[in-house]
């Protein structure tokens, strides 16, 4: 039972254009939500990340968008630039006290390439 | 410089043939994660770990074995690897309500 889902397993956009990736949630325990961006051959780094609390969170040309009631989210690159060619993972968790946020669970994840 | 380091990198082993994966981080984290990604799955948790000597299952812990004896290190034990368990797997470490922060990924192939 995938509980993060991610539908679109790739998107090619052009330089300068928004980029928008979707991701899907299923478990309304889940109450902080990240974006993860991962190059070949390394290991997935934080991009930036949403607390339930709130509806938007912006970092630079990174802005991630929380609806609750559709239990979704997703991130926009504006402008896209040719390095954010790589896959992004959606990942979500649910504070438990005992593990808060040491349990994330992922999306499949979407293969974003920004042409020149 | 802040990491996360796994060994190895890579490794190509046979049907039942006990291997370990090494993690270890120098960030002096409270949390650590073992995860595997396969196509069209994502990262699924393996198993993680609170503290010393607290683990717990995570999404996928079939077939694997942790341990924490200490804070820095967090070894991954497949005490009899399978096929199916060729895959590309990550450490990551934390603290509480913080973002994880990821190895580079050992890949595994088991014959």
């Amino acid at each position: 039972d995938q509980q993060v889902k991610q539908n679109s397993p790739s998107l090619s956009v052009q330089e300068g254009r928004i980029s928008i990736l979707n991701c899907d949630y299923t478990n309304s325990m889940f109450d902080y939500f990240l974006w993860y961006k991962k190059y070949p051959a390394e290991g997935p780094t934080f991009l930036i990340s949403i607390s339930s609390i709130k509806d938007k969170n912006e970092d630079g040309r990174f802005t991630v968008f929380l609806n609750k009631s559709a239990k979704h989210l997703s991130l926009h690159i504006v402008p896209s630039q040719p390095g954010d060619s790589a896959v992004y993972f959606c990942a979500a968790s649910a504070f438990t006290g005992g593990t808060s946020y040491g349990k994330l669970t992922f999306g499949q994840g979407t293969i974003l390439t920004v042409h020149p | 410089e802040a990491q996360v380091t796994q060994n190895p990198r890579y490794l190509i082993t046979v049907t039942g043939k006990k291997l370990t994966v090494t993690c270890s981080q120098n960030m002096n984290h409270e949390y650590m994660s073992w995860y595997r990604q396969d196509p069209g799955l994502g990262l699924r948790q393996i198993y993680y770990s609170m503290n010393v000597e607290v683990t717990d299952k995570g999404d996928v812990p079939e077939g694997y074995k942790v341990s924490r004896k200490e804070k820095r290190n967090f070894p991954l034990i497949l005490e009899s690897p399978s096929p199916n368990q060729t895959s590309l797997y990550f450490c990551a470490s934390s603290n509480p309500m913080e973002t994880q922060y990821f190895g580079p990924g050992t890949r595994l192939l088991v014959l």
